[in-house]
């Protein structure tokens, strides 16, 4: 089954502890992104990734980071976490580059929780 | 800077209603729209893609539009159920690959 699948979905963590939440497509998609979704705020977009290698910046991309070892992973590292960074994120895949015109699949989301 | 949005916030209307969500954007220069179903605590479901060069896309009871002069697009459900109760966002893909969502629709449809 086509999936993008994201661990842990839910995390519970204190204040400067690193973590790292992963994202794995098996769709052999180049495009990955990250997103937080915050009440009254929306969707915004942390990071994408073109292809292997290829990683930039979104709307949002202070206290994250991101790797693109390999095709089918995109891990989300938050290296010294911050109570602001509590929110809903969520990994979606597409076949291309969105100027590419291609759907983005995503995954059911990570509940994150910094204390 | 792209700027995506999504008015009313949220809507409620009777089953078997014809309805149309709207979403507006400030580029024009935007490569696709793209349509998504977000159901309480759960991930986003595509629903349609329209292309820049396209005008409209079909799936089912649903119907979205394009027209970048003017920085709109509408999805226009027909014959709505209580099934069709959820989030509905848009989000324009723009030149530089980023992606920019509105904050979304929350519809309602009543029994």
């Amino acid at each position: 089954e086509a999936q993008v699948t994201q661990n842990p979905r839910y995390l519970i963590t204190v204040t400067g502890k690193k973590l790292t939440v992963t994202c794995s497509q098996n769709m052999n998609h180049e495009y990955m992104s990250w997103y937080r979704q915050d009440p009254g705020l929306g969707l915004r977009q942390i990071y994408y990734s073109m292809n292997v290698e290829v990683t930039d910046k979104g709307d949002v991309p202070e206290g994250y980071k991101v790797s693109r070892k390999e095709k089918r992973n995109f891990p989300l590292i938050l290296e010294s976490p911050s109570p602001n960074q509590t929110s809903l994120y969520f990994c979606a895949s597409s076949g291309a580059g969105w100027g590419a015109n291609q759907p983005q699949h995503f995954g059911d989301g990570t509940r994150l929780s910094i204390l | 800077k792209q700027e995506v949005t999504q008015i009313p916030a949220a809507l409620s209307v009777p089953e078997g209603e014809n309805l149309v969500l709207n979403c507006s954007f400030t580029d024009s220069a935007i490569y696709n729209l793209q349509w998504f179903r977000q159901d309480p605590g759960k991930g986003l479901t595509s629903l349609l893609l329209i292309q820049s060069s396209q005008r409209e896309q079909t799936s089912g009871r649903l119907n979205a539009s394009l027209d970048k002069s003017s920085g709109r697009s509408t999805l226009y459900i027909a014959a709505s159920q209580p099934g069709d109760s959820a989030t509905y966002l848009c989000a324009g893909g723009n030149r530089d690959d980023k992606i920019i969502f509105g904050k979304g629709t929350r519809l309602h449809i009543l029994p």
